[in-house]
């Protein structure tokens, strides 16, 4: 079964600065990876979709790395903003979609 | 283009009642989920659909049906409600390279 692990569980930053989630998972054989935005109370926000074939993507500020041969994915996103202030989900699809936990994040302005 | 919606938002039961929740995609997706989000649980697969016609068990089926008799539709039917099934359900669709896009959730209370 695949299990995927998100850490830190929860991140606190000053306005500006950069952020860095990140995502493990046990079973490399997988399809694609995803990362959501939650806002609570909210559904689920897909911000970037990334093949089993491709080594990273990019929109905007947001930019996510995969390595399959180490099980990880890497959320980066940079000069963040007191709107980016929510819990970002890392989810993998071996055909069907496996989820963390999420990081919750904070931005202080 | 109202992409994934899902009817009711809100639900409250007794246990024992029946409901319907109503999931709906405009985006001509082929695949179609329903997943259950619970405090310390994260999101958990209930129920897929790979097709009109079609449906499949996810992680936590028990206690619930689906169907998918039109390609744009995926009900979930709780036959006899549970306390234990007090959750927000999530439907989501899934399309090319099955990138999913989730619907607004319907927060359910089983008293």
């Amino acid at each position: 079964k695949q299990e995927v692990t998100q850490i830190p569980a929860a991140l606190s930053v000053p306005e500006g600065e950069n952020l860095v989630l990140n995502c493990s998972f046990t079973d490399s054989a997988i399809y694609n990876l995803q990362w959501f935005r939650q806002d609570p109370g909210k559904g689920l926000t897909s911000l970037l979709l990334i093949q089993s074939s491709q080594r990273e993507q990019t929109s905007g500020r947001l930019n996510a790395s995969l390595d399959k041969s180490s099980g990880r994915s890497t959320l980066y996103i940079a000069a963040s903003q007191p709107g980016d202030s929510a819990t970002y989900l890392c989810a993998v699809n071996d055909y069907k979609l496996s989820f963390g936990a999420g990081t919750t994040v904070t931005v202080r302005a | 283009n109202a992409g994934v919606t899902q009817t009711p938002k809100f639900r409250v039961l007794k246990t024992g009642q029946s409901m319907t929740l109503l999931c709906a995609q405009d985006m001509n997706h082929e695949y179609m989920y329903w997943y259950r989000q619970d405090p310390g649980m994260g999101l958990r697969l209930i129920h897929y659909s790979v097709g009109e016609g079609t449906t499949a068990k996810g992680e936590v089926p028990d206690g619930y049906n689906v169907s998918r008799l039109k390609k744009q539709n995926f009900l979930l039917g709780l036959e006899s409600a549970a306390p234990s099934q007090t959750s927000v359900y999530f439907c989501a669709s899934g399309g090319r390279y099955n990138e999913q896009f989730f619907g607004p959730g319907t927060r359910l209370t089983v008293l």
